[in-house]
């Protein structure tokens, strides 16, 4: 059973770097994409970007120019940066497994924990 | 970028009744690709329906979902009290997005 684990820094202030680190156990690491999705306190949710195994990304176009997606695939870890964070970036942050690739379906199943990340100055 | 208008925003019912949620896309999206989701507060969604009528892994069959091009439905049989969540649909295409969501309580 695949099951992720998530950290890292939970308080920013304006400007800082967030980074944050998912790590997959159990099941295959290499034929899917992984992915990063966020949600501000009380409302819906935002896809942030993918990485597959061999590195290839596709991010959100609205958080491109901020957002890197990374990965360690001797340690089958994935982290997310992003750059320049504001208030507006407040919000709980989910790393998911995301499609197959494989697999004519695609879906973000099994989900971590989640980490609130809160940017205050 | 595909939008997904969920409604109701909230829907009401009472235990055993029928809970109908709608998702309309702007444009049409592949069965394959449009996926419900169940987050109950404090937790991370679960999947709950993928590729638009497949029950994921454990999900009780009172969940049931349907649709095709830019009009899908979650339709959850028999309501029971710990159904008491928000339901997000959410397309998997080039870009990814997620509907608004939609609450449902108990009257």
């Amino acid at each position: 059973q695949v099951q992720l684990q998530q950290w890292g820094a939970g308080l920013l202030k304006p400007s800082e770097t967030l980074s944050l680190t998912c790590a997959v156990y159990g099941g295959s690491f290499s034929g899917y994409y992984w992915s990063w999705i966020r949600q501000p306190p009380g409302k819906g949710l935002e896809w942030i970007g993918d990485i597959n195994h061999g590195g290839s990304t596709i991010y959100n176009s609205s958080l491109k120019s901020r957002v890197t997606i990374s990965i360690d695939t001797s340690k089958n870890q994935y982290t997310l940066k992003m750059t320049a964070v504001t208030a507006a970036d407040t919000a709980v942050y989910y790393c998911a497994r995301g499609r197959a690739l494989a697999v004519i379906t695609a879906r973000f199943d099994p989900w971590g924990q989640g980490a609130l990340v809160t940017v205050s100055s | 970028e595909i939008v997904l208008t969920q409604s109701p925003g909230t829907l009401s019912l009472s235990p055993g009744e029928r809970a109908t949620l709608s998702c309309r896309a702007s444009q049409s999206v592949s069965r394959s690709y449009l996926n419900w989701y169940q987050q109950k507060p404090g937790q991370a969604p679960r999947l709950l329906i993928y590729g638009a009528s497949s029950r994921a892994t454990g999900i009780p069959d009172r969940f049931s979902g349907s649709g095709s091009g830019t009009d899908f439905t979650l339709t959850i049989s028999r309501l029971e009290p710990e159904d008491i969540a928000v339901y997000y649909c959410q397309q998997y295409g080039s870009s990814p997005t997620f509907g608004q969501g939609t609450k449902v309580e108990i009257k």
